[in-house]
C-alpha cells in the first residue's frame, strides 16, 4: 500500500564507502526527486528526474548519482562517503509539472562514522 | 502512523491580500514539531515557519503566521500582504522521530 517506499530506513557506514538508497513509487508518477535534509531541518533538492530529463542541483557533488532502472524507481548512489553526507534523504514522486502534489517517502537516515 | 493532509491542491490570492493554507495531521503523540516549507520554481525547499507542539503561542515570522489547534490537529499557515514572490508550492510537515510531509498546496499570487 505504501505509495513511495525507501530502503533502507537507516544506514550506518564508514567514511570512504559506497552506498545506495533505493526508492520505489507505485503511483504511476512521471517524476521522482531526491532531497537532502540536514541537521537544521533545511530541505535541499538534489535531483529531479523523469524519463526525459534529469535536473541536477549544481551544488550536489558528483559523488552522488541517481539511477533509474525504470519509471517507478529512482535509486541514489553515493560514492566515497564523507562525514558531511550524514543527513536524512527523502525520495518523492509526482506527476510531471512543477505544481503537482509530491508524495514523500519516509526518509533514510544516513550516518557516517 | 502519522499522516499529514493538505486538502487544497491549488490556491490563488490577489497581491497584497491574505491567504490561509490548511493542514491537518493525525498522531497519537503529544510532543512533536510542525513545519511549513516553501518550494518556489527553483525547487529549493525553504523553511518558512516552525511550531513546537508544547507551545500554545502561535509562531510568527514576518508576514507568515500559523494557527495551531492542537486538539483539532490543525496547523494552518496565514500569509499576509501576499507578494508575487510568495508564488510556490507549500508543504506542511510533522516531526516526531521522523518527518512526514503533506502533498503540498500550489499557491499563485495574482498581480
Amino acid at each position: 500500500d505504501t505509495a513511495v517506499s525507501q530502503t533502507p530506513k537507516y544506514l550506518v557506514t564508514q567514511m570512504g564507502n559506497d552506498k545506495s538508497i533505493k526508492c520505489e513509487q507505485n503511483l504511476g508518477h512521471d517524476t521522482m526527486y531526491w532531497y537532502k535534509q540536514d541537521s537544521k531541518k533545511f530541505l535541499k533538492i538534489m535531483f529531479s528526474y523523469n524519463n526525459k530529463e534529469l535536473i541536477i542541483n549544481e551544488t550536489v557533488p558528483n559523488r552522488f548519482s541517481p539511477k533509474s532502472p525504470d519509471k517507478a524507481h529512482l535509486n541514489l548512489h553515493i560514492n566515497s562517503l564523507e562525514l558531511g553526507d550524514s543527513a536524512v534523504y527523502f525520495c518523492a514522486s509526482s506527476q510531471a509539472g512543477y505544481n503537482q502534489p509530491q508524495h514523500f517517502g519516509d526518509g533514510t537516515r544516513l550516518s557516517i562514522l | 502512523a502519522q499522516t499529514v493532509t493538505q486538502s487544497q491542491p491549488e490556491m490563488s490570492v490577489q497581491e497584497a491580500e491574505t491567504v490561509t493554507l490548511s493542514c491537518t495531521y493525525d498522531t497519537s503523540e503529544n510532543n512533536y514539531y510542525l513545519f511549513w516549507y516553501k518550494q518556489p520554481p527553483s525547487r529549493q525547499m525553504i523553511l518558512v515557519i516552525r511550531q513546537e507542539a508544547y507551545k500554545q503561542q502561535n509562531a510568527t515570522e514576518n508576514r507568515f503566521s500559523v494557527n495551531f489547534q492542537k486538539a483539532a490537529k490543525s496547523f494552518s499557515l496565514k500569509i499576509s500582504d501576499s507578494q508575487l514572490g510568495d508564488t510556490a508550492m507549500y508543504f506542511c510537515a510533522f516531526l516526531c522521530n521522523q518527518f512526514y510531509f503533506g502533498t503540498g498546496t500550489s499557491l499563485t499570487v495574482i498581480p
